[in-house]
């Protein structure tokens, strides 16, 4: 059974890059049809997907916040990682990475998540 | 975008009880409306795929139903650890995914 765990750090100054990553076990992050995404939940907000990389190594980017993220991957690790720019405090949220299915839309698997604080 | 309307936004219920919880979608998704259902501290748990199919493992006392702009997921005969927030999501546009605000479930 696949497990996906995020890790970064708790606190980001603004106008920073926040970068997090998320280690996946228990399956190749290159093998099978996956999206490998990740989504947000700011606090006492809903969730939000921000993007998602395909196993072939495709990106698609949520267009709202498109020219602040990147999602890339580490084969060699299993991992794969969400850099976001010039952060500021709208951006503080727990963060989940997901593996996804059904075209990238059914997010089938999820990590725990992991808190981010945009501060000073 | 598509936007994703949810109600009630919290419910209160006893042991056995059964509850329906709405969502609604701002045009016609066809029937591409998930569920899911989060514990604090927990990962999110996808519980229902394409409105009314049951993922592997779900308790049966969860079901779902719609199509078009109007979807509802009903759990009968609630249990005490069904107590949880639950989120709908539509992923009728495979390039962009929307989640309905939330429904918190408190057991009395």
């Amino acid at each position: 059974q696949v497990q996906l765990q995020e890790s970064g750090p708790g606190l980001v100054k603004p106008s920073q890059t926040l970068s997090l990553t998320c280690t996946v076990s228990g399956d190749s992050i290159t093998s099978g049809s996956y999206y490998w995404t990740w989504i947000r939940q700011p606090a006492g907000k809903s969730l939000e997907w921000i993007g998602r990389m395909y196993t072939s190594g495709s990106t698609t980017y949520n267009h709202n916040l498109k020219s602040r993220v990147t999602i890339s991957v580490d084969k060699s690790k299993n991992q794969f990682s969400l850099k976001w720019n010039s952060v500021t405090a709208a951006d503080t949220a727990v963060y989940f990475c997901v593996r996804a299915v059904g075209g990238g839309g059914i997010f089938h698997d999820w990590g725990q998540g992991t808190v981010v604080v945009v501060s000073s | 975008d598509i936007q994703m309307t949810q109600s009630p936004s919290s419910l209160s219920a006893s042991v056995g009880d059964t509850v329906a919880i709405t969502c609604r979608a701002s045009q016609n998704i066809n029937t591409y409306l998930n569920w899911y259902q989060h514990k604090p501290g927990q990962a999110p748990k996808f519980l229902i795929y394409a409105a009314s199919n049951l993922q592997t493992g779900v308790p049966s006392r969860f079901s779902g139903s719609g199509s078009g702009t109007d979807f509802t997921l009903t759990i009968s005969n609630l249990q005490p650890e069904d107590s949880a927030t639950y989120y709908c999501q539509e992923n009728y546009d495979t390039l962009f995914f929307t989640f309905g605000g939330g429904t918190k479930v408190e057991i009395k």
